[in-house]
């Protein structure tokens, strides 16, 4: 019973490039979660996704950052034109029903911007 | 933006010893309460989702409190065993499970 997987979980960009970050939930699970840890930084909440739509973006910001949840397919958060400060470890969630049901983490994407 | 507090940063204990730590949230507005265990190289896990004023859960020789009204939770390990060794994240949840996690309580037990 495979649980959230993310990949890559290494991942160098240059500065400008384009970085893609792919986050598989639980079987069964249709809502998915973005949280980012800055260096010496909590969890921050990014966004929240169900199938194919956009529940909740509070926490991303508004350049250069983009998300999105398929009908088929992983979840993708994709960060445009990378900055040094993007450096951080990108964390996915899922869970079954948006209630308070716990949420399940993937290992989580390390990205570091050269 | 919830402000979000756990004490202590760390702690360091010896195998066996008994140990608790706190979470203080914003009592307004108080939809859950979330903790999670967070093992170095390894990626959260749930412990305790928490709803109700004086809820009390348990899992093994974990337990945890929650006071809605006061905004606080406190988080209970019994026998302290070195495979405790973590960061305990609490997270007060909006609806939607859109959570505010703490710095975390980092754990170190030793032999």
């Amino acid at each position: 019973n495979a649980g959230v997987m993310q990949n890559p979980r290494h991942l160098v960009r240059r500065r400008g490039q384009e970085a893609r970050l792919r986050c598989s939930p639980m079987k069964g699970h249709s809502h998915v979660y973005w949280y980012r840890q800055l260096p010496e930084e909590g969890l921050k909440f990014m966004v929240y996704l169900q199938k194919e739509n956009i529940i909740d973006e509070s926490g991303m910001p508004k350049e250069r950052f983009s998300a999105e949840f398929p009908k088929e397919g992983p979840s993708i958060l994709r960060i445009q034109q990378v900055v040094r400060g993007d450096s951080a470890a990108y964390f996915c969630a899922s869970s079954p029903r948006q209630d308070n049901s716990p949420l399940h983490f993937g290992n989580g994407t390390r990205l570091t911007v050269t | 933006i919830l402000n979000v507090e756990q004490s202590p940063q760390s702690l360091h204990v010896q195998e066996g010893d008994s140990t608790n730590f706190t979470c203080s949230f914003p009592s307004s507005n108080f939809y859950a309460l979330h903790w999670y265990r967070w093992e170095t190289a390894k990626s959260p896990e749930a412990l305790f989702v928490m709803t109700l004023n004086g809820d009390e859960k348990k899992k093994g020789r974990i337990s945890a409190t929650l006071n809605t009204k006061e905004g606080y939770s406190y988080l209970y390990i019994k026998g302290s065993q070195p495979e405790d060794s973590a960061t305990y994240l609490c997270a007060p949840g909006g609806g939607g499970n859109k959570l505010t996690f703490g710095t975390g309580t980092q754990l170190k037990v030793e032999l």
